[in-house]
């Protein structure tokens, strides 16, 4: 099955620094990544749709600057944190995949992020 | 898409089938039935999708109502590492990548 990778699986930074996690698609081409965030005990809430080449797409309440993403190949995509404050921290996931008729969406294993 | 409900938690005695309920009766004509399910820290897994016949795989069964508006996902020998946050969500099916928009899920233990 479709297999979605996800790097590093965790990272501690210090309060306001940048941190970049990748998410890249192993055996298909993905022009649209999906990243979620994830609070202890609560569901995964979309943050933003990544689309190849071209600008991401956010949900209303994500900050665009501060959540950087860069779509620039048919298998990566890219999550910049800038700035990271400790309310950041969080388990950040993508997804790829489902872009054919009755096909999923897979998702990478996540990244916890400790900001100190 | 439309809205899901499911319980917040379930128990089940491991070799037991488990039985996951959703309720969707909202859901639109061209909407899908997706499961999956999430291990303590780890990204969610696909399990089935259905439209409106019953579906089965290696992993479990999923049983839609004739009117759609409910269904059953079926574990049918659960394990202790069936253990996990089980996510039922509708998804309309079209080409291009669509979005899938988790709800609080159940979280479902199975006991030894």
């Amino acid at each position: 099955g479709a297999v979605v990778s996800q790097h590093p699986s965790w990272v501690i930074c210090k309060s306001g620094t940048s941190v970049k996690i990748e998410c890249r698609s192993l055996d298909f081409q993905a022009t649209t990544m999906f990243w979620y965030r994830q609070f202890p005990k609560q569901s995964l809430m979309l943050m933003a749709t990544s689309n190849e080449g071209s600008k991401a797409t956010y949900e209303q309440g994500v900050e665009k600057d501060k959540f950087l993403i860069n779509h620039a190949s048919l298998t990566l995509s890219t999550l910049t944190v800038t700035s990271a404050h400790p309310e950041d921290s969080s388990f950040y996931i993508c997804s790829a995949g489902g872009t054919h008729y009755n096909s999923p969406l897979h998702f990478g294993n996540g990244t916890r992020l400790t900001v100190t | 898409d439309a809205k899901t409900t499911q319980p917040p938690s379930m128990d089940c005695a491991e070799g037991r089938a488990a039985n996951l309920p959703c309720n969707h009766s909202t859901i639109s004509g061209n909407e899908y039935v997706y499961w999956y399910r999430q291990i303590h820290s780890q990204g969610p897994q696909y399990i089935i999708h259905g439209l409106k016949n019953n579906e089965t795989n290696e992993m479990a069964s999923l049983i839609i109502t004739e009117d759609r508006k409910s269904s059953t996902l079926i574990l049918p020998h659960a394990t202790l590492r069936d253990t996990a946050v089980y996510y039922c969500i509708v998804r309309v099916d079209m080409e291009g990548a669509q979005k899938l928009v988790f709800g609080q899920g159940t979280r479902l233990t199975i006991n030894p």
